[in-house]
């Protein structure tokens, strides 16, 4: 069965300050990875994705993502982070199958950002 | 074009009750789901439908919970009768039945139940 651990529950960074979100998943084979944020009051909205091909994938509002196959994780990064980055981040991996499916999910991770 | 809508946001009802959600998903999705978030934990599957059909309802706790979804557009999920370990966050999510779209899923912004 597949799993996602996202190790910290929360992490506080100053605002400019770079951000790092870990996730590890375990699955049988390379998964579909995706993050997602959710900001109070609001649905979870996909940041980026990741399917095949280059390991370094580039999402919306200026978050990353590194695939790494031999350590079995898709950390998040910011260079910058803003104020309005205070949210809880979420990690998910999905079957590799021709059709959809369902994701499996983190725990989340609570960022707080300091002025 | 609008997103998932969810209905109601927010209830309050006894342990006992019956409460029914509603999720709207967007126009033209033919993949739904709902998963439900308990106590600060992961975001957990419940099931997940191909237009009417269910395709995958191992995500469903037991006999209690009754998801429908006749048309293939709207779904409703019913919780009777609901229980406190019910409680947490209910979320819908859609997605289109293309190739790789179909693993985008759009959420919505989630039903708090809270069972008393």
């Amino acid at each position: 069965a597949q799993s996602v651990t996202q190790p910290d529950i929360h992490i506080t960074v100053s605002e400019g300050a770079s951000l790092e979100l870990r996730c590890n998943y375990s699955y049988g084979a390379t998964p579909y990875l995706f993050w997602y944020v959710q900001s109070p009051g609001q649905g979870l909205q996909l940041l980026l994705k990741y399917f095949s091909g280059d390991t370094l994938v580039q999402g919306i509002k200026g978050f990353e993502a590194e695939f790494k196959r031999s350590q079995s994780s898709f950390n998040l990064r910011k260079p910058s982070v803003h104020w309005s980055d205070a949210a809880e981040y979420f990690c998910a991996v999905g079957a590799r199958r021709t059709n959809a499916g369902k994701s499996t999910f983190g725990d989340g991770t609570t960022l707080t950002v300091k002025p | 074009e609008a997103g998932v809508t969810q209905f109601p946001s927010h209830s309050v009802i006894e342990k006992g009750q019956t409460v029914t959600l509603r999720c709207d998903p967007i126009s033209g999705h033919d993949n739904l789901y709902w998963y439900r978030r308990v106590m600060g934990k992961e975001i957990k599957f419940l099931l997940h439908f191909v237009k009417e059909s269910k395709q995958d309802e191992s995500g469903m706790p037991n006999n209690r919970f009754l998801a429908e979804r006749t048309g293939g557009t709207y779904s409703t999920l019913k919780v009777q009768p609901a229980e406190l370990e019910d409680s947490g966050v209910y979320f819908c999510a859609s997605s289109r039945d293309s190739g790789l779209a179909g693993h985008e899923q759009y959420f919505g912004p989630g039903t708090r139940l809270t069972v008393t």
